[in-house]
């Protein structure tokens, strides 16, 4: 498969805990995005790379968080210290394109429950 | 910001009639509008996409138009299957603040269709 791969699924944490996600994007895509989804809405934007180089971050993305994409492939997503407020489904898409005008591809996402 | 309005949230239909979701987008510069299908633990998946320049694409049993004047563009789905059950989300671009312009989806419409 050559879609875009998430893992875990699923992670169930207590507060106050650390926790990492990791996306695999499509190999040749050089655009890779992270985006929270709680239940009922939509997909916000948290933050986006460029190959290796962060471009852009949400404010809805606060300091507990940091995101990572060494080398320009794979990227991990981080959360200290987490809180309630965090449980939610976190998705990664990639893309091959104009940013804001281009095709993303998401992966099946991870589900945070923060207990 | 970029504001989207999607309509209606939830939607029933019997199987073999038509199904019409709505968005409307504030941001005039906006010139990229993509829908995407979303099942139960899946990631969104692009179903199809209209840009600008254009006022209809059609894709098999699914199509899109858009109306530039009135800013509002919407999805048509004709001879609805039960497989076409799933979240809908549309989706345009707007400005970050910080650069560059990002998607932002509308809270999505559950489409239930009936056997």
């Amino acid at each position: 498969d050559t879609g875009v791969s998430q893992n875990p699924r699923h992670k169930i944490t207590k507060r106050g805990q650390n926790v990492t996600f990791r996306c695999d994007p499509i190999s040749e895509h050089n655009r890779l995005y992270w985006y929270r989804q709680t239940l009922g809405q939509g997909p916000e934007f948290l933050t986006y790379f460029q190959n290796e180089a962060q471009l852009e971050k949400s404010r809805l993305l606060s300091d507990r968080f940091s995101a990572e994409r060494p080398k320009g492939s794979f990227s991990t997503l981080e959360i200290q210290r987490t809180e309630q407020g965090d449980s939610a489904m976190y998705l990664c898409a990639s893309s091959l394109g104009r940013v804001g005008g281009e095709k993303l591809f998401f992966g099946s996402g991870t589900q945070l429950s923060v207990l | 910001g970029e504001n989207v309005e999607q309509h209606p949230s939830t939607l029933s239909v019997q199987e073999g009639d038509s199904a019409v979701i709505k968005c409307t987008y504030s941001d005039s510069a906006s010139n990229y509008f993509p829908w995407y299908k979303q099942e139960l633990g899946k990631g969104p998946q692009l179903i199809i996409d209209i840009r600008s320049n254009v006022g209809e694409k059609k894709d098999q049993r699914i199509a899109v138009t858009l109306n530039k004047t009135a800013k509002h563009f919407s999805l048509h789905i004709t001879e609805t299957q039960p497989e076409d059950s799933a979240v809908y989300f549309c989706a345009a671009p707007a400005y970050s603040g910080a650069g560059s312009y990002q998607l932002t989806f509308g809270k999505g419409t559950k489409l239930s269709v009936i056997p």
